[in-house]
């Protein structure tokens, strides 16, 4: 299993961004994913899964400003970011849930997005 | 939302002692817990889910306990290689949530 993560950038506050995280090693469109964020020096935030029917679930934070999506033919989760403040900064992981759940048993390194002007 | 709130905060223990560490939900969560590790630098790594099972890799030294709102990690005897931060899960109800983290460093 490989989770790579990309789309990490330096984005002005009220900018937008799209993370991308590829997928391989295991059969993509049976298995739930999620990304998960950590701001500097501070400690995991869940902020969004998707599962294999493609029902999406949120952090209460994100206040619709955050999109979650997959690509199954391109074995590809994705994470539409929008309205960006300081405080999104974080490295942002993907993470491969077991089955259907969120029991998040693969990661990936991380991408890192900084929101500053 | 629930909160997992996870104690101590920081543990300093030497290797070959047996570490204890709590997470606390503010509501029943069931079994449905699971525990990571990481370390600097690094992504999580699964250790623990449905507060007793072990993930595939983790070490018979590490073991889960507990249900409803209170919840163990332990590690029988430290291993360098242990020393990290421990983060408590839970997937009971939307939205997930995580524990602020246990560090278990070296004394």
């Amino acid at each position: 299993v490989q989770l790579l993560e990309s789309g990490g950038d330096l984005v002005q506050p009220g900018g937008s961004l799209r993370l991308s995280c590829a997928a391989s090693g295991f059969t993509f469109s049976n298995y739930a994913m999620a990304w998960v964020r950590q701001a500097p020096g501070k400690g995991l935030e869940w902020v969004s899964f998707i599962d294999t029917g493609g029902s999406r679930y949120y952090a209460d934070s994100l206040k619709g400003r955050f999109t979650i999506s997959r690509d199954n033919s391109k074995n590809t989760l994705y994470l539409q970011m929008s309205s960006l403040r300081a405080g999104d900064t974080a490295v942002y992981y993907c993470a491969k849930g077991e089955g259907s759940n969120s029991i998040y048993d693969y990661w990936g390194q991380g991408t890192l997005l900084t929101v500053s002007s | 939302e629930i909160v997992l709130t996870q104690s101590p905060a920081t543990l300093s223990l030497s290797p070959g002692e047996r570490a204890t560490l709590s997470c606390r939900a503010s509501q029943s969560i069931n079994i449905y817990l699971a525990w990571y590790q990481q370390k600097p630098g690094q992504a999580p790594r699964l250790l623990m889910y449905d507060a007793s099972n072990r993930a595939t890799g983790t070490p018979a030294r590490f073991s889960g306990s507990g249900s409803g709102t209170d919840f163990t990690l332990t590690i029988s005897s430290l291993e360098p290689e242990d020393f990290a931060v421990y983060y408590c899960q839970q997937r009971t109800d939307w939205p997930i949530t995580f524990g602020q983290g246990t560090r278990l460093e070296i004394k």
